[in-house]
């Protein structure tokens, strides 16, 4: 199991310019969803989706696009970059619990992307 | 909507003592929590949670947390801290209906001194 990857792990972008992360899971989890960290204010979190061809808007959505085509990826897209979103990029994924419950998270490695 | 408050930004022990990481909460009905520890230039690992039952969640790595639902508390403990446990610390909660959708805490740096 490689669980939760990410790619790539550092990326460089001027502004106005647009780029997608990578995110994979090989758990077959429902639920992924996308983070960004930074300093001081912990995880913030900006879209997700409870199962392929579901996704929903989180806490900071705004300047980037999510699909799931597939159980096993989350592509995260930036549409127009800028500085304001240089940040850690983590994906996470987990089982969905059909009625109340919660599961732990499993995230990736993260992305450090620098906007210029 | 929810909130977390990790009101410590580092804690500082040396090794042996006990450890303390505190997080309080604002969640509307019944919560969800968590927490998480990140390594340097790690993805965040999950420790322990509490769903229902009993206050007292125990954990990986020897870490155990208490739920105070009158202090909208939940603290996260260790009774002798290693030099390794030196990380950060984050708290989340997910209120009972909304599942996975976590709001964390801003993380508290811990400090392990030989």
């Amino acid at each position: 199991n490689a669980g939760v990857t990410q790619t790539p792990k550092f990326q460089v972008l001027k502004t106005g310019q647009s780029m997608t992360l990578q995110c994979a899971q090989d758990m077959n989890h429902e639920y992924m969803s996308w983070y960004r960290q930074d300093p001081g204010m912990g995880l913030r979190l900006i879209h997700y989706s409870v199962g392929a061809g579901i996704t929903d808007q989180g806490e900071v959505p705004n300047g980037y696009n999510v699909s799931r085509s597939t159980t096993e990826d989350f592509p995260l897209r930036l549409l127009s970059a800028a500085p304001s979103q240089t940040s850690v990029y983590f994906c996470a994924s987990s089982y969905f619990p059909l009625d109340s419950g919660a599961y732990e998270q499993y995230f990736g490695p993260g992305t450090r992307l620098t906007v210029t | 909507a929810q909130s977390v408050a990790q009101p410590e930004d580092q804690v500082n022990v040396a090794e042996g003592n006990p450890l303390t990481v505190k997080c309080t909460y604002s969640v509307s009905g019944n919560p969800y929590l968590f927490w998480y520890v990140q390594y340097p230039n790690r993805g965040l690992q999950f420790l322990l949670k509490y769903i229902t039952g009993d206050n007292l969640v125990k954990g990986s790595y020897g870490f155990e947390a208490e739920f105070n639902k009158s202090q909208t508390s939940f603290h996260l403990k260790k009774p002798s801290a290693l030099v390794s446990d030196s990380a950060l610390y984050f708290c989340a909660v997910s209120p009972w209906a909304a599942g996975n959708k976590l709001t964390f805490g801003g993380g508290t740096r811990v400090l392990v001194k030989p």
